[in-house]
């Protein structure tokens, strides 16, 4: 089974941090997404990336940056919290043709 | 015209029943469809992949697609209360790795 593994399910952090979330999938899939989740508002592309270094803009990625170092690790940047960001963020993999895998969440709280 | 659509509910069945959902997608040449569940507060799991056109049939769900009508629907029969959730469509972007969500059809199911 595919393992994509987030690194906090929960995280509450202030106006203005440098915020970092980490994703970790384990299938040697080649691309690897951001997406937010807010109530009544769906789904939403952040980032997403198809090789190692390699990312390109989703439908919402001001404020936000990313980084693919190696392979199985993709990582979100909230370069300067704001309130606005409070939501959940899902981390998702996919190799070719094949369905997508999101990792369990993480609810992160701007104070 | 959305990319992908779904209609929101709630879709209200009582236990037992068949409860049926649809989704229509805009983009002709999409090869794969997906379906996931994601309960309230949880990651989106993916339960249903369909490749081709007919029916594919997997325990108590059954994914029905027609390419030519642009539509993919899912059944669910016996429904449980467990089954209560949100159910997403998600179609790919012909160019590219990324899947287009539908907003969800939220159902609920009722002993």
């Amino acid at each position: 089974d595919v393992k994509v593994t987030q690194s906090s399910r929960y995280l509450v952090k202030r106006t203005g941090e440098k915020v970092f979330l980490e994703c970790v999938q384990d299938m040697d899939h080649e691309n690897m997404f951001w997406y937010r989740q807010d109530p009544g508002l769906g789904l939403r592309l952040i980032y997403f990336s198809y090789d190692v270094k390699m990312k390109e803009k989703g439908d919402i990625p001001e404020g936000y940056s990313v980084s693919r170092e190696k392979k199985e690790r993709f990582s979100l940047i909230l370069e300067s919290a704001s309130t606005n960001q409070t939501s959940m963020y899902l981390c998702a993999s996919r190799g070719g043709n094949q369905p997508q895998h999101f990792g369990d969440g993480t609810r992160l709280s701007i104070l | 015209q959305k990319e992908v659509e779904q209609n929101s509910g709630p879709l209200s069945v009582p236990e037992g029943a068949i409860a049926s959902l649809n989704c229509t997608y805009s983009d002709r040449v999409s090869q794969s469809f997906f379906w996931y569940r994601q309960y309230s507060g949880k990651s989106p799991e993916l339960i249903m992949s369909i490749y081709s056109n007919g029916d594919k049939e997997d325990g108590r769900f059954t994914a029905q697609l027609n390419k030519a009508s642009q539509y993919v629907s899912l059944l669910i029969r016996d429904s449980q209360p467990s089954d209560s959730a949100t159910y997403l469509c998600a179609v790919p972007k012909a160019a590219g790795n990324k899947l287009t969500f539908g907003g969800g059809t939220r159902v609920l199911v009722k002993p």
